[in-house]
């Protein structure tokens, strides 16, 4: 799987965008990009994924570069709960085989009053 | 959504002994299932990978005969560290893939904070 860069940490005050960016150029054709997050002695959460096209749901939204090798997260309105570590991840999926993830060091995200 | 559930959240035991970590998927088949562990300040490291009615795969580095894994049906997969030293304390976590259309995602348990005196 593609190696991904992150920021080590960003702050964000609450009600704000938070806007989480990650690096990812040597991605291949077939490698979707997924955001998965872990608040504190918790199990991570899966956010959001997508190929090439931007994606939104509940949680979030994702903006992927038209070259693929860049994206940004983004919380529209941050909340205190949403203090945690965000980790960026690229990975093959629906594979025939078993397709794990590998987890970076990732951003941690400080939301604060 | 999907739901994995880990058991225990938290465990204490003394050195020498063993202990072992249950993982559930409570509403999809899981046919394949992860174990990854995660020291103080660090991101989680994989330990070994199992695909159900087979043996487990390792990671480099990762004894297997200390952690042994079981993934007998497809909803229970277990986590046995034998012989537990302090040196194994850690925040041990379970993750599952399930057939399609949910295989695009992987579910996490709530992990197991191990504590060796």
């Amino acid at each position: 799987d593609a190696k991904t860069t992150q920021p080590p940490s960003m702050d964000c005050a609450e009600g704000r965008a938070a806007n989480l960016p990650c690096n990812h150029s040597t991605i291949s054709g077939n490698e979707y990009v997924y955001w998965y997050r872990q608040i504190h002695s918790q199990g991570p959460q899966y956010i959001i994924h997508g190929l090439k096209n931007n994606e939104t749901n509940e949680m979030a939204s994702l903006i992927i570069t038209e070259d693929r090798k860049s994206s940004t997260l983004i919380l529209p309105h941050a909340t205190l709960r949403d203090t945690a570590v965000y980790y960026c991840i690229v990975r093959v999926a629906n594979t025939g085989t078993a397709s794990k993830l590998t987890f970076g060091t990732g951003t941690r995200l400080q939301v604060t009053l | 959504g999907a739901v994995v559930s880990q058991h225990p959240s938290r465990v204490i035991c003394k050195s020498g002994t063993s202990v072992k970590i249950e993982c559930r998927s409570l509403d999809f088949q899981a046919t394949t299932m992860f174990w990854y562990r995660q020291f103080p300040k660090q991101s989680l490291m994989l330990m070994a990978t199992s695909n159900e009615g087979s043996k487990a795969t390792y990671e480099q580095g990762v004894e297997k005969d200390k952690f042994l894994i079981n993934h007998a049906s497809l909803t229970l997969s277990t986590l046995t560290v034998t012989s537990a030293h302090p040196e194994d304390s850690s925040f041990y976590i379970c993750s599952a893939r399930g057939r399609q259309p949910t295989n695009e995602k992987l579910f996490f348990g709530s992990g197991t904070q191990l504590s060796v005196l």
